[in-house]
């Protein structure tokens, strides 16, 4: 058990920019879910993978941004044309089944100047 | 209103002494999760105890208990002898079903930073 992996740590970037998070979950979780966090605050749900469906996806998640999971193994969080608001830490956490604890990574920190 | 709650924004004790922390839940699902996770100052969120919405048997764990009680719709954990090492944001979670779906969704509360001072 290695753990949820994500890259990658920090990425500091322009306004209107396009970004790239990577979330490698515990292998032989088959449930992946993407948060956003930011200061002061509880991680917010972005979205949910089951296997390669994604099957939920929050009313935070703005047309900008697009998450994948192909294979059904790693997936990838994408935000186009960055904005201001963006700015915060991008968890990711993987789980065996609803019923158990999901793990987190360390998380991408997202910082737009 | 919220569906998790931690009233407690802010939290300090001297090192040694006890601490409770409070989470109150809303959900109208029978069938439910909960969570305490800890999130030390390197970041990473550290996932503590889960209870089901079955078992409101309380349990300790070296110096960490929880209290759940349905009945007042909280889920209230406690540190005993509380050492410098606690010091992190402590995250109350529910987990219920997404509506008319299968599958659930994790909702935290806001946190409460704990910080224990030698």
């Amino acid at each position: 058990d290695t753990g949820v992996s994500q890259n990658p740590r920090h990425k500091i970037t322009k306004r209107g920019q396009n970004v790239t998070f990577r979330c490698d979950p515990i292998s032989e979780h088959n449930r992946l879910y993407w948060y956003r966090q930011t200061l002061g605050q509880g991680p917010e749900f972005l979205t949910y993978f089951q296997n390669e469906a994604q099957l939920e996806k929050s009313r935070l998640l703005s047309d900008r941004f697009s998450a994948e999971r192909p294979k059904g193994s790693f997936s990838t969080l994408e935000i186009q044309r960055t904005e201001q608001g963006d700015s915060a830490m991008y968890l990711c956490a993987s789980s065996l089944s609803h019923n158990q604890p999901q793990h987190f990574g360390d998380g991408t920190r997202l910082s737009i100047l | 209103a919220q569906k998790v709650t931690q009233a407690q924004t802010e939290i300090s004790v001297v090192e040694k002494e006890d601490v409770t922390l409070d989470c109150v839940y809303e959900t109208r699902d029978t069938t439910y999760y909960l969570f305490w996770y800890k999130q030390p100052p390197s970041g990473e969120l550290v996932f503590l105890i889960r209870r089901n919405s079955f078992d409101e048997q309380n349990e300790i764990s070296g110096r960490y208990s929880w209290n759940f009680q349905k009945s007042t719709s909280s889920f209230n954990f406690t540190i005993t002898a509380s050492q410098v090492v606690d010091s992190a944001v402590y995250f109350c979670a529910l987990s219920e079903p997404f509506p008319g779906a299968g599958s659930y969704q994790l909702t935290f509360g806001k946190g409460t930073k704990l910080s224990v001072i030698p």
